[in-house]
């Protein structure tokens, strides 16, 4: 069975700060999609990123990266220079199906706080 | 503007009574999903949809029931055998599964509690 472990519950980091979101994942599939979502506090997902699992290619977009290691199994995200906005929770996800849609297995999240 | 709708926001139940949220979507998706969100324990899959007249049970079907009688509607019924319906619920779509960037769009919830 597939699994998203997001360790880090809750951070909080002061502005400007550079934060590193971790997410380990589990499959026996060769072929997965990864994904991180954003829940504001308005509480609809936000869609930021997907990944293949054949790409490993590490990813920015704007303050935005992402760390794909399948050596460790993970996904990690990091924004640089923090901004209030940012404040949110994050959602790792993984998807088992052919082409990454539908059912997606989901981490706790973590609540990311920024501090003005 | 195009989306996905959740009505009510918030809505508060007695024990024992079935309750129906109501999702709607006019990104002209072909496939919708329901999903609990607990604290703690991130997103869990309720049912899902990819065609109309077609669904499927994901990890929590246990006293939930939907329908999808129409392309843009895929309202969920939370019944009395739901033993812990207290929950904020969220309804998703996606372009047609298979065919799509397996990217969801989210609705902004619905929070239910039971009295």
């Amino acid at each position: 069975a597939q699994k998203v472990t997001q360790a880090q519950t809750e951070i909080s980091v002061v502005e400007k700060e550079d934060v590193t979101l971790d997410c380990v994942y589990e499959t026996r599939d060769t072929t997965y999609y990864l994904f991180w979502y954003k829940q504001p506090p308005s509480g609809e997902l936000v869609f930021l990123i997907r990944r293949n699992s054949f790409d490993e290619q590490n990813e920015i977009s704007g303050r935005y990266s992402w760390n794909f290691q399948k050596s460790t199994s993970s996904f990690n995200f990091t924004i640089t220079a923090s901004q209030v906005v940012d404040s949110a929770v994050y959602f790792c996800a993984l998807s088992e199906a052919p082409f990454g849609n539908e059912k997606l297995t989901f981490g706790t999240g973590t609540r990311l706080t920024i501090i003005p | 503007d195009g989306g996905i709708t959740q009505s009510p926001k918030y809505l508060f139940r007695k024990e024992g009574q079935n309750v129906t949220l109501s999702c709607e979507q006019n990104l002209n998706h072909d496939a919708m999903y329901w999903y609990r969100q607990d604290p703690g324990q991130g997103l869990r899959l309720i049912y899902y949809s990819q065609i109309v007249n077609d669904f499927q049970k994901g990890d929590i079907a246990e006293g939930y029931s939907v329908s999808r009688e129409k392309k843009e509607s895929f309202p969920l019924t939370v019944t009395s055998a739901q033993k812990n319906p207290t929950a904020f619920y969220l309804c998703a779509s996606s372009i047609l599964a298979g065919a799509g960037t397996g990217e969801l769009f989210f609705g902004e919830g619905s929070r239910l509690t039971v009295l």
